[in-house]
């Protein structure tokens, strides 16, 4: 497989569940991201690693959780999701940090009932 | 503060025609870069072009062409002959080094009809 891929693409959910998002970069890059598009409004960055380390956490509630165990794979863990969390959640990955453009994931479409 | 503004929120244009999409930017630092991304119906976003903030020459890949004055902090960007395959959302985007994250505009929605 090539660039970025992300698992599963559509994703239906209570409120009660706890579910996980995937993200894969056979690029070789150093930083992974995930963000959010809502509808209408900018994407938001979510998280942000750096060499399997957390750079950025952008006041992202307590019931998304972030794992990077190595630099090709980053998770998101959902528990106690909230209806306004229905989005799509991008995934992407870059050389670095600094500077560098980032590559996108098709992303997850997430409905939370 | 980083800001990116896109003002044309929907675009309707027929193929062969010529459409420009506008970005308009805000920061403070000296030191920057400008992106497009084009996100079709498919949800994935496709980067297009990277200009740093020192580098005013304007740019060609095939039928798109992206126009960068400082003078007026704008980045637009130019398809020429339309095609229906263009009809996607395009986001121009900010990166700083004081911010290290991407600031995204918007978004303009382009529907290229037959």
């Amino acid at each position: 497989e090539t660039g970025v891929t992300q698992t599963p693409r559509h994703l239906v959910m209570g409120m009660t569940n706890k579910k996980s998002l995937k993200c894969e970069q056979h690029l070789g890059h150093n930083a992974m991201y995930w963000y959010k598009q809502s509808a209408k409004k900018p994407l938001e960055l979510m998280f942000v690693y750096s060499l399997e380390e957390r750079v950025e956490n952008n006041s992202v509630p307590s019931r998304f959780s972030p794992e990077c165990p190595n630099s090709s794979h980053l998770f998101l863990h959902l528990h106690t999701l909230q209806p306004e969390d229905s989005a799509l959640y991008l995934c992407a990955s870059s050389q670095g940090t600094a500077y560098y453009e980032q590559y996108f994931g098709p992303g997850t479409r997430l409905t939370v009932t | 503060a980083q800001k990116v503004t896109q003002a044309q929120t929907e675009i309707s244009v027929v193929e062969k025609e010529d459409v420009t999409l506008d970005c308009v930017y805000e920061t403070r630092d000296t030191t920057y870069y400008l992106f497009w991304y084009k996100q079709p119906p498919s949800g994935e976003l496709v980067f297009l072009i990277r200009r740093n903030s020192f580098d005013e020459q304007n740019e060609i890949s095939g039928r798109y062409s992206w126009n960068f004055q400082k003078s007026t902090s704008s980045f637009n960007f130019t398809i020429t002959a339309s095609q229906v395959v263009d009809s996607a959302v395009y986001f121009c985007a900010l990166l700083t080094g004081t911010a290290s994250k991407l600031t995204f505009g918007t978004g303009t929605r382009l529907q290229v009809t037959l």
